[in-house]
């Protein structure tokens, strides 16, 4: 069964540098998305992007997040200057077609932990 | 805005029993999508079972099934013969079908252990 995948699995990086987290989308799938869950809380909803463009994005994806498309597969999400707040699983998810019609396939997570 | 409430922050239950899970939610929409997800100590987010609110028939899926009552905004799980592979934090979450949002709100997630 296709999968996403997500690297790297666990990221470690200073306050105030630049991180990239990678995903690889289910191939077929159109749209893609960005979760969080801080370590004991619940997920949440950052970015939804369709059609290379963002669709939907939440209170938490300010001026320091950023998603790219760049090459037909990766779906990356970008941190410029990371906080401590910032440490987090970060999920990416896809799917075929959107709207809850079709289900979210999650990625196993990129543990990223700022120091 | 929607909301998801889980109530049960843990759960415990003998293998091979029967465990139900409670979620409610708050929205205003007629017509919308939830969900519960499964979430092991692998951390991945599995789907478990989905129900279209149009539905009135309630969703299964083997030994998972729900229990929709859409005027009470109540959307539980019930897990049957539990199985130690059962164990894992399972959140519920809620899909508007109004166009042009996608994102899937979550509850705080109920913590399932299941006892030998």
């Amino acid at each position: 069964e296709p999968e996403v995948t997500q690297t790297p699995s666990h990221q470690v990086t200073q306050m105030g540098q630049e991180v990239i987290l990678r995903c690889v989308p289910i191939s077929n799938h159109l749209y893609f998305y960005w979760y969080r869950q801080i370590l004991g809380q619940k997920v949440e909803f950052l970015v939804s992007f369709y059609n290379n463009e963002i669709s939907e994005k939440s209170e938490i994806f300010d001026d320091q997040f950023s998603v790219e498309r760049p090459d037909g597969s990766n779906f990356t999400l970008k941190i410029r200057s990371t906080k401590l707040e910032d440490s987090a699983m970060y999920f990416c998810a896809s799917s075929a077609w959107g709207q809850g019609n079709s289900p979210l396939h999650f990625g196993n997570g990129t543990r990223l932990t700022v120091t | 805005a929607q909301t998801v409430t889980q109530s049960q922050p843990e759960m415990s239950v003998q293998e091979a029993e029967t465990v139900t899970l409670s979620c409610t939610y708050d929205t205003s929409e007629s017509d919308y999508y939830l969900f519960w997800y499964k979430q092991p100590p692998s951390r991945q987010m599995i789907l478990v079972i989905r129900q279209e609110a149009y539905k009135q028939q309630n969703a299964t899926e083997n030994r998972f099934s729900v229990n929709f009552q859409k005027a009470a905004k109540s959307f539980s799980l019930k897990i049957s013969d539990s199985q130690l592979g059962d164990a894992a934090m399972y959140f519920c979450a809620y899909s508007t079908t109004q166009g042009g949002s996608e994102k899937l709100v979550f509850g705080k997630g109920t913590k399932l252990t299941v006892n030998p």
